[in-house]
């Protein structure tokens, strides 16, 4: 079982659709959850930052933890073609030496207009 | 604009060959790391340092050695490259302020081996 599990899609949404992405993690240690962007080739962008469960608000962007569940979500709402990209989930071991980020595989959203 | 550079943007070698990627972090950012992304892989971590030690260690191989300098840029060395060693390697960059755990990415070097 992978760390991280993200579903690759591709997802495909109409312009001004709500959109829901998601990652599984499997270890309950893990904390600082993160969600990047990445458009095609182009280093990871960091959209949202969350330490503990709830939710984070930034624009269109939430971001939501469910520690008891393992599971993040980044909700988009009124999505552009401006975010088709490839969406990653990341988090830290707090457990392990250092801070390197554990990745999902990424999910690729296309936006229509 | 994430404040992180990378150097070369392309690199095109032959198997058995080594090179040099070269990486300077955001202004005020002690700690640098190094990922490698493939398409079958993703994103994998290969190597941390903070304020010139290195602090963890991921899936990096032994033809592969880093290092981070006094001034703070850092340097991924590959050598005896193989055609599998074809990636995307990116250099990212935390530690100034309140969360420290939020890293930055440069542009990354796409590197192409023959």
């Amino acid at each position: 079982q992978k760390e991280v599990e993200q579903d690759p899609g591709p997802l495909s949404v109409p312009e001004g659709a709500i959109v829901s992405l998601n990652c599984t993690y499997s270890n309950s240690a893990f904390q600082y959850f993160m969600w990047y962007r990445q458009y095609s080739r182009k280093g990871p962008e960091l959209l949202m930052y969350t330490y503990s469960s709830g939710n984070k608000e930034d624009g269109r962007f939430t971001a939501q933890v469910d520690k008891s569940s393992k599971y993040i979500s980044l909700f988009i709402r009124d999505s552009q073609p401006s975010d088709s990209a490839t969406y990653l989930c990341a988090m830290i071991d707090p457990n392990q030496a250092g801070t390197a980020l554990i990745f999902g595989k990424g999910t690729t959203l296309s936006v229509s207009s | 604009d994430s404040g992180v550079t990378q150097t070369p943007k392309h690199l095109i070698t032959a198997t058995g060959q080594r090179v040099t990627l070269r990486c300077s972090p955001r202004s005020g950012d002690l700690s640098v790391y190094w990922y490698q992304q493939s398409l079958d892989q993703g994103l994998q971590f290969l190597i941390q340092y903070y304020n010139g030690e290195e602090r963890a260690k991921g899936n990096i191989l032994e033809r592969f050695s880093a290092q981070q300098f006094p001034d703070l840029h850092s340097e991924l060395n590959l050598s005896s490259l193989e055609l599998g060693d074809s990636a995307l390697y990116f250099c990212a960059s935390s530690g100034g302020g309140r969360h420290s755990e939020t890293q930055y990415f440069g542009p990354g070097t796409r590197l192409l081996v023959l």
